[in-house]
């Protein structure tokens, strides 16, 4: 069985761009979560979706985006790149139900975005 | 506020010997989970175990072995005989509502 896909693995982009992350659950899994990893640092939440609704959201800015489709692949959208958005961006899926802090993550091997 | 401190940032150890990963929590909630994740140098993180709040048995899993203590508020995870394939960044990780937040990580080298 495939596990969590995730596009493109690799992307540069120029500051004030846009971009878009795609993510592909493991089949039976209806909740996507997306983090960001820093260089040296841990991953931090920036969405959870299940059933195609948002059911959390982290501390970041109005500029990053999500959205999950029928088929429970997502997208992660950030808009007007800084500098120090450059980060790996890991989706991870779950089976569980929507309480997201409880739930068993298996994430993808990431994007990883540098901003010029 | 959840935080989670992982104060180790690197360990070296030789292979056989145990090593023990720290992880101290914070949290408010009554009911929360902790999490270990292990990611290998292919980047890809692995989900190793899941606690809840009101479970405090420790844990054995072949040569991985986890010390929950809410009284300290402490997850500790300790490898026994160190295997050049544990080398990984370990993150400790606290679920509450509608997040999880992870610990920087800690570096575990082991040396053949």
């Amino acid at each position: 069985d495939a596990g969590v896909t995730q596009s493109p693995t690799h992307l540069i982009k120029t500051r004030g761009q846009q971009v878009t992350l795609r993510c592909s659950p493991i089949s039976g899994h209806k909740s996507v979560s997306w983090y960001q990893q820093v260089l040296g640092q841990g991953p931090q939440f920036i969405f959870q979706y299940y059933e195609k609704e948002e059911r959390g959201r982290g501390n970041f800015p109005d500029r990053f985006s999500a959205r999950q489709f029928p088929n429970y692949s997502s997208e992660l959208n950030v808009n007007a790149l800084l500098l120090g958005d450059s980060a790996l961006y890991l989706c991870a899926s779950s089976l569980e139900a929507a309480t997201s802090g409880a739930n068993v993550l298996t994430f993808g091997a990431g994007s990883r975005l540098t901003v010029l | 506020a959840q935080k989670v401190t992982q104060a180790q940032t690197e360990i070296s150890v030789v292979e056989k010997e145990d090593v023990t990963l720290d992880c101290v929590y914070e949290t408010r909630d009554t009911t929360y989970y902790l999490f270990w994740y292990k990611q290998p140098p292919s980047g890809e993180l692995v989900f190793l175990i899941r606690r809840n709040s009101f479970d405090e048995q420790n844990e054995i899993s072949g040569r991985y072995s986890w010390n929950f203590q809410k009284s300290t508020s402490s997850f500790n995870f300790t490898i026994t005989a160190s295997q050049v394939v544990d080398s990984a960044v370990y993150f400790c990780a606290l679920g509450g509502y509608q997040k999880v937040t992870f610990g920087t990580g800690t570096k575990l080298q082991v040396i053949p």
